[in-house]
């Protein structure tokens, strides 16, 4: 069974701030990751995915992350953000071992983290 | 790419009623499709997946009876709420994933509210 755990349920900061959406995990088999965004009364937006190779990933809008493995943590960063990114941002994991594993990849969501960008 | 459709965006209906709602993948064939329940300022439940051609798979404690999942073919799977009561509503989402099945794509939603 996986685990997610978004450590800050709301995060507030400045216009052009750098932010940090942590995310870590817990599975007992190797994991995909990502990260979705959801504005307002919308569906899921896909920001980013590690599946394999550099553990430093960047995505849509300016936004990144990174793959710490030994920490099991899979952080969001911007390094300056806009009134425009204010939304939920979710992190999610799926198991690696997809169909074989009787996962489908099936995406474990962890609650979310309120992002707020004020002028 | 990967474009994901839902219908309709919004829907009210009289309890004991039935609303059908679609997914479509717009451009791309979806192999694997799922759906959500989302609460107010709550995470994505998964209800239930559903492959092309096969019987979806609903989570534990989802009433299969009472969600109804079809999905007929590689870029369309609906989900009926049978006999709605005010407790169902909620906002309903959709994902599709394609032929390697890793990344879910989401549409848009579907608040259903039943009065």
């Amino acid at each position: 069974a996986q685990s997610v755990t978004q450590l800050d349920s709301q995060v507030p900061v400045f216009e052009e701030a750098p932010v940090e959406l942590r995310c870590n995990y817990s599975s007992s088999v190797s994991v995909y990751l990502f990260w979705y965004v959801q504005y307002p009364n919308q569906g899921l937006q896909l920001l980013l995915k590690y599946l394999s190779g550099s553990t430093l990933v960047k995505g849509i809008n300016g936004f990144e992350a990174e793959f710490n493995k030994s920490q099991t943590s899979f952080h969001l960063r911007k390094p300056s953000v806009h009134i425009s990114d204010t939304a939920e941002y979710f992190c999610a994991v799926s198991d690696r071992r997809g169909n074989s594993g009787g996962s489908n990849y099936k995406l474990t969501f962890g609650k979310g983290t309120l992002l707020t960008v004020n002028p | 790419g990967a474009v994901v459709s839902q219908h309709p965006s919004w829907v009210i209906c009289k309890s004991g009623t039935s609303v059908k709602i679609e997914c479509r993948s717009l451009d791309f064939q979806a192999t694997t499709m799922f759906w959500y329940r989302q609460f107010p300022k709550q995470s994505l439940m998964l209800m239930a997946t559903s492959n092309e051609g096969s019987k979806a798979t609903y989570e534990q404690g989802v009433e299969k009876d009472k969600f109804l999942i079809n999905h007929a073919s590689l870029t369309l799977s609906t989900l009926t709420v049978t006999s709605a009561h005010p407790e169902d509503s909620s906002f309903y989402i959709c994902s599709a994933a394609g032929l390697a099945g890793i990344t879910q794509y989401f549409g848009p939603g579907t608040r259903l509210t039943v009065l």
